[in-house]
């Protein structure tokens, strides 16, 4: 039973472009949500996160959006450059647990 | 470097063995926490320490698996019988405690186990 699901295995963005990636939930209980970045044979490194009782929370070129009627968030990534690619993972507090979708792979074209 | 630190990072086994991995977490941290992550999956919450109780276990966690914080610092997990479905990626995160900071995990490398 996924209860956070990134929908988009992959994206390719244009250097400079905007890029956006998706990410559904299922908990309306869910109190906090997370973006990580990940590269290969390295674990997970926290990106951004927001508190379910926030629609926006920006950090430099990273702004995540949270829509709690639609069960929605995004992360958006302007600009983007050749270093941002990676898998990006979303996760979710429920109590103690996290939950996580399955990520999405990110290129960005140089 | 203090960041989260994994042993082994690789292990390879046969069927019905027994492994054990160790996570040495951030110092400073009271929360320590173990997943699993298969190929094309996100990593999949096991269980969870604050300190040296263990809080919260994930029901799919079978008897097979046990995991152990003894002073509230590193931490061991097991794995007894292994079975080839056992093969992943074996997460270590911590996070201290506290409002705001609480949220942030920091990942170790990982341990892949490959089960023959």
């Amino acid at each position: 039973d996924q209860q956070v699901k990134q929908n988009s295995p992959s994206l390719s963005v244009q250097e400079g472009r905007i890029s956006i990636l998706n990410c559904d939930y299922t908990n309306s209980m869910f109190d906090y949500f997370l973006w990580y970045k990940k590269y290969p044979a390295e674990g997970p490194t926290f990106l951004i996160s927001i508190s379910s009782i926030k629609d926006k929370n920006e950090d430099g070129r990273f702004t995540v959006f949270l829509n709690k009627s639609a069960k929605h968030l995004s992360l958006h990534i302007v600009p983007s450059q050749p270093g941002d690619s990676a898998v990006y993972f979303c996760a979710a507090r429920g109590g103690n647990q996290f939950y996580f979708g399955t990520g999405t792979s990110l290129t960005v074209i140089p | 470097d203090t960041g989260v630190s994994q042993d082994p990072r690789h292990k390879i086994t046969k069927r019905g063995q027994n492994v054990t991995f160790r996570c040495d977490p951030i110092s400073e941290h009271n929360r320590l926490y173990w997943y699993r992550q298969t190929l094309g999956q996100g990593p999949e919450f096991l269980t969870y320490f604050q300190n040296e109780a263990q809080l919260e276990k994930s029901r799919l966690l079978s008897d097979r698996f046990s995991a152990e914080r003894p002073k509230g610092s590193f931490s061991t997990l097991e794995i007894q019988r292994t079975e080839q479905g056992d093969s992943a990626m074996y997460l270590c995160a911590s996070s201290p405690m506290g409002r705001g900071a609480y949220n942030e995990q920091f990942f170790g490398p990982g341990t892949r186990l490959t089960v023959l």
